[in-house]
């Protein structure tokens, strides 16, 4: 099916630790969002990319970075995980036009930093 | 500040009652507006958007929600809930015209008991 994969699902790190986490669509969308959504916080935008090759820091960029590999991929990298870092992490992506058909969603990362 | 607030952040309901669940946003000449369905352990659903036109929207399972620029409001409902319908809602704005980013509220989690 078409659509925003995520991987992995679930992972556990120490803290200090590094990962990378994987997002890939296949719908040709320009654009591309990573989220982490905390409780009682809601999504809270981590970095977007409106065009391969460009990237912008959203609310909560502080301790993440990321790549735009190329069209279809958008990685989030962690370079020294902390518990604060402990979250459920979405990938999402959309068309230029966004109210087109808003943005669809991946199925999410659930990160445990201890 | 672009902001969109929703007022409650749980909402238990019998089965088979109406429900509404809330969501205003800051004003703003033009917005357009979306309700997401997120259900557990999974990425989050398109409900339904208002771009345009008729204040009152139709989306899947029966959901409904009611533009309202005088009230800065967007409120989601349902005549009439069902067990499978427990999940958490989100609801977003783009203030940003047709290309414009979305802004997500904090969530209302919706808990439909027997």
């Amino acid at each position: 099916n078409a659509g925003v994969t995520q991987t992995p699902k679930f992972q556990v790190l120490k803290t200090g630790q590094s990962m990378t986490l994987q997002c890939a669509q296949d719908m040709n969308h320009n654009s591309m969002y990573w989220y982490r959504q905390d409780p009682g916080m809601g999504l809270r935008l981590i970095y977007y990319s409106a065009s391969e090759g460009t990237t912008d820091k959203g609310e909560v960029p502080n301790g993440y970075n990321v790549s735009r590999l190329n069209k279809r991929e958008f990685s989030l990298r962690l370079e020294s995980a902390a518990p604060s870092q402990t979250s459920v992490y979405f990938c999402a992506s959309s068309t230029d036009r966004v109210i087109d058909y808003g943005y669809t969603f991946g199925s999410g990362t659930r990160l445990t930093v201890v | 500040a672009q902001s969109v607030t929703q007022l409650d952040s749980q909402v238990p309901v019998f089965e088979e009652a109406p429900v509404e669940l809330r969501c205003n946003y800051s004003s703003s000449v033009s917005v357009y507006l979306f309700w997401y369905v997120q259900y557990p352990n999974q990425g989050l659903q398109l409900l339904l958007k208002y771009l345009s036109g008729s204040t009152l929207v139709k989306g899947i399972n029966g959901f409904e929600a009611e533009f309202n620029k005088s009230q800065t409001s967007f409120h989601l409902r349902k005549p009439s809930v069902h067990i499978s319908d427990t999940a958490e809602y989100f609801c977003a704005v783009s203030y940003g015209g047709s290309q414009g980013n979305l802004i997500f509220g904090k969530g209302t989690k919706l808990s439909v008991k027997p």
